[in-house]
């Protein structure tokens, strides 16, 4: 119940291509779900999250698609760049539940942008 | 601000060696954490804490200990190395829940136990 499924594991995008990402998750607790992304050598940092009262976020090229029915949400990158070519994990949380604001993760996706 | 920093970055250990993964914060964050990152896996939370002298298990703390003694720092522990404790490790901080929760990593350590 605490696990977040995330595919695929690896995806290869054209420059200028539209990355998508899914996440499935089962507990109905979650009420924080981010996106964290991780360029080799470097820890992962926060790109964009979402509250589940909200079906889309978008920030620049990168939105965040919830779909709360299904218990699952998205990430979507348009106009891929070179420079996106990272990992993207997404995460669950139940961050007002007094969990000590633990992240449950995915697997992650390794994302590759070709020129 | 440096925001979290770790040491060392990388290191090799003997099987049933023992060693201490150092982790300092300027950010006066009240919650830390451990994960530990496999190829495939993701990040699997080993301990975190929600202030000094507070620590709590997460998924997978067997083989390691923490603990937190001052607001900056949060050493994990690994007592008797083991095969299956070769990972990236990354140490984060928060301010804490609700709003705050957003994580900051540091830049990881990698083990390699031979």
């Amino acid at each position: 119940q605490q696990q977040v499924k995330q595919s695929p594991q690896s995806l290869i995008v054209q420059k200028g291509g539209i990355s998508i990402i899914n996440c499935a998750y089962e507990n109905t607790a979650f009420d924080y779900f981010p996106w964290y992304q991780q360029f080799p050598g470097k820890g992962p940092a926060l790109l964009i999250a979402i509250r589940p009262d909200v079906s889309e976020k978008k920030e620049g090229r990168f939105t965040i698609s919830f779909n709360k029915s299904a218990k699952q949400f998205s990430l979507h990158i348009m106009d891929s760049q070179p420079g996106d070519s990272a990992t993207y994990f997404c995460a669950a949380s139940m961050r007002w539940r007094n969990q000590g604001g633990k992240l449950i993760f995915g697997q992650g996706t390794e994302l590759s942008v070709k020129p | 601000n440096a925001g979290v920093t770790q040491t060392p970055k990388f290191r090799i250990l003997k099987i049933g060696q023992s060693m201490t993964l150092q982790c300092t914060q300027d950010m006066n964050h009240n919650y830390m954490y451990w994960y530990r990152q496999d190829p495939g896996m993701g990040l699997k939370l080993i301990y975190y804490s929600v202030g000094a002298g507070i620590t709590d298990k997460g998924e997978v703390p067997n083989g390691y200990n923490v603990s937190r003694s001052t607001t900056e720092d949060f050493p994990l522990r690994l007592e008797l190395a083991a095969p299956s404790q070769t990972s990236v490790y990354f140490c984060a901080s928060s301010r804490g829940q609700g709003v705050f929760n957003e994580q900051f990593f540091g830049p990881g350590t990698r083990l390699t136990v031979l």
